[in-house]
């Protein structure tokens, strides 16, 4: 049973490019958490999606950012026009139900330059 | 506004000694409190919780003990080992389901 799959694990992009991280949950959880983590830092929650619905994006940037849970597929976060502040670690975490134990994946790290 | 407070951010043990971290929230309606263990490179993993109605949950070495009148809670590591070195973080579920995360302790076990 595979556990929370992130791509790609590491990624480079100049300022003002696109980046776009995929997250696969474990099989048969259908909640997906995405969190940023900053080098020495705690984990700040983002959003909070089920399939094809946002629950919950109170953490996110409101320009710029933006995520899916599409019926099929991956989870994507989105970072448009990335600036260097945007560097970070970001994990995706999976749950089989509200409130359930959360999973979390290798995250994906960002930097920008 | 951080509700739960982690401390120490850092703590060095030798190895066979118990490493103890602690955390306080101010929120009364959380009602899961996880603690994750973080490796560099790595995703958190969970390693044991513990719901409120608990004031104590062993799961091998690691005790979890909770003061649910002095909104505190800690975890124990009996019999530390290198492996344990790692990043800990205590979290606490709150009504919509988020986690809330302490800002991490960073535990040394020297041989």
């Amino acid at each position: 049973n595979a556990g929370v799959m992130q791509n790609p694990r590491h990624l480079v992009r100049r300022r003002g490019q696109e980046a776009r991280l995929r997250c696969s949950p474990m099989k048969g959880h259908s909640h997906v958490y995405w969190y940023r983590q900053l080098p020495e830092e705690g984990l700040k929650f983002m959003v909070y999606l089920q399939k094809e619905n946002i629950i919950d994006e109170s953490g996110m940037p409101k320009e710029r950012f933006s995520a899916e849970f599409p019926k099929e597929g991956p989870s994507i976060l989105r970072i448009q026009q990335v600036v260097r502040g945007d560097s970070a670690a970001y994990f995706c975490a999976s749950s089989p139900a509200q409130g359930g134990e959360q999973y979390f994946g290798p995250g994906t790290r960002l930097t920008v330059t | 506004q951080q509700q739960v407070k982690q401390s120490p951010q850092s703590l060095i043990v030798q190895k066979g000694g118990i490493s103890i971290i602690n955390c306080a929230y101010e929120n009364t309606a959380f009602d899961y409190f996880p603690w994750y263990q973080q490796f560099p490179g790595k995703g958190p993993a969970l390693l044991i919780a513990i719901r409120p109605d608990v004031s104590e949950k062993k799961e091998g070495r690691f005790t979890i003990s909770f003061n649910k009148s002095a909104k505190q809670f800690s975890l124990h590591i009996m019999d530390s080992q290198p492996g344990d070195s790692a990043t800990y973080f205590c979290a606490a579920v709150d009504s919509n389901y988020q986690l809330i995360w302490g800002a991490g302790t960073k535990l040394i076990i020297k041989p």
